[in-house]
């Protein structure tokens, strides 16, 4: 059974560095592309990042570029996201997605997150 | 950047009847990368639809998605007690690499 799950979430200060993990389990990790997607409070959901299976391919939203790091440990199957400098408009749930998609025939067609954690909170306040 | 804008913010219907939600883009999406995901209250997302048509694995054939270019639409043909949720449609793009749409919240009359 394929199983994220998402923890380091909690309160910090304004400015603080605070490191997510995620746990994969029940797949093999490798080869999967991860996403972090985070919902604030009563809001919708924002993509904020995405690694690819190596490592080789990293991309940020503008709205945490420069202050966000993903990362991920493929023999421990797991993905984290460091987050420094926060600020409190990064207060959210924060969710681990696996990224599938078909790309047998060379670019990758139907790709979709077929698989998430359950989110771990990060409130942003002084 | 291609925006995505979800119609209506809120439905509301009684079980028994047909429930359509529509996406709309700023731009030409591929209904390849157009995606479907309810949330429930308290719980993570669930995929639906992916490539614009096709039902994720488990997903009952009430929910049925269509559409192409900048309009798509996803469609619950009869509600039933657990459908009321909150729905988001996805793209995938160049920059951002996804974006969600601003959710419509389906709820019961």
């Amino acid at each position: 059974e394929v199983q994220l799950v998402e923890s380091g979430g909690g309160l910090i200060q304004p400015g603080g560095s605070l490191r997510l993990s995620c746990a994969a389990s029940g797949f093999n990790f490798n080869p999967y592309s991860m996403n972090w997607v985070r919902q604030a409070p009563g809001k919708g959901l924002e993509w904020i990042s995405y690694i690819d299976g190596s490592s080789s391919a990293i991309y940020y939203a503008d709205s945490v570029k420069g202050r966000f790091t993903t990362s991920r440990d493929n023999a421990r199957k797991f993905v984290y996201l460091q987050m420094n400098n926060v600020r409190a408009e990064d207060t959210a749930i924060y969710y681990c997605a696996r990224d599938v998609a078909d790309c047998a025939s060379g670019p990758c067609y139907e790709i979709r997150f077929d698989f998430w954690g359950q989110g771990t909170l990060v409130t942003v306040s002084s | 950047e291609i925006v995505l804008t979800q119609s209506p913010g809120t439905l509301s219907l009684s079980p028994g009847e047909r429930a359509t939600l529509s996406c709309r883009a700023s731009q030409s999406v591929s209904s390849s990368y157009l995606v479907w995901y309810q949330q429930k209250l308290g719980q993570a997302p669930r995929l639906l639809i992916y490539g614009a048509s096709i039902r994720a694995t488990g997903v009952p054939d009430r929910f049925s998605g269509s559409g192409s270019g900048t309009d798509f639409i996803l469609t619950i043909s009869r509600l039933e007690p657990e459908d009321f949720a909150v729905y988001y449609c996805q793209q995938y793009g160049s920059s951002p690499r996804y974006s969600f749409g601003q959710g419509t919240k389906l709820e019961m009359k």
